[in-house]
């Protein structure tokens, strides 16, 4: 079955750290994959995507995702963690016959002063 | 701010009630789907719409249905509600141009089911 799977339920960074999201995904082909974030209480706001191409994707908010197709994986990247990134993010995957997004169970980021 | 808009933004309501949750995708996109987050099952997919026509069903229970109405903004109707129906409902909208194409989030409606 097709499934995306965000291994850390929860990561906390001090402020001005490097930030790695894990997003690891199970599909017949590359499906095509996407970052994105939800503040509380807020909507899910599309950081980056990739459908093909460069491997280094670059998104919103100084986010950057690499695409590693032998790892079937799709790690989410900041070099520089600010308060305001504390906040959920999913990994989402769109593939095969499926018109709909299928979404990992989110990484809650934790940001220390 | 995405462009997609849905009301209400919180929603309370009885067990055995019937509640209507309303969408508004961004201009120009024909395409509409709902998903239900909650804490147990995560975000799942519950059913899309396409230029008016279902396109793609989900994990959406029976008492669920929704529409696409032709100025192309959506209904999603949710009868006979259970407290385990207790959410947060997404709609999210796109273009649809061939399957190359990224869903833009509504803020979602709350529903509490007391």
């Amino acid at each position: 079955a097709q499934s995306v799977t965000q291994p850390d339920i929860h990561i906390t960074v001090s402020e001005g750290a490097s930030l790695e999201l894990r997003c690891n995904y199970s599909y017949g082909a590359t499906p095509y994959l996407f970052w994105y974030v939800q503040s509380p209480g807020q909507g899910l706001q599309l950081l980056l995507k990739y459908f093909s191409g460069d491997t280094l994707v670059q998104g919103i908010k100084g986010f950057e995702a690499e695409f590693k197709r032998s790892q079937s994986s799709f790690n989410l990247r900041k070099p520089s963690v600010h308060w305001s990134d504390a906040a959920e993010y999913f990994c989402a995957a769109l593939g095969g016959s499926a018109r709909q997004l299928t979404f990992g169970s989110g990484t809650q980021l934790t940001v220390l002063p | 701010d995405s462009g997609v808009t849905q009301t209400p933004k919180h929603l309370i309501t009885a067990t055995g009630q019937r509640v209507t949750l309303r969408c508004s995708p961004r201009s120009g996109d024909l395409s509409v789907y709902w998903y239900q987050q909650s804490l147990d099952q995560g975000l799942q997919f519950l059913i899309q719409y396409y230029n008016g026509e279902e396109r793609a069903k989900g994990n959406i229970l029976e008492r669920f249905s929704a529409q696409q109405f032709p100025d192309l903004h959506s209904e999603l109707n949710l009868s006979s509600l259970e407290l385990g129906d207790s959410a947060l409902y997404f709609c999210a909208s796109s273009v649809e141009a061939g399957r190359a194409y990224e869903q833009y989030f509504g803020p979602g409606t709350r529903l509490t089911v007391t």
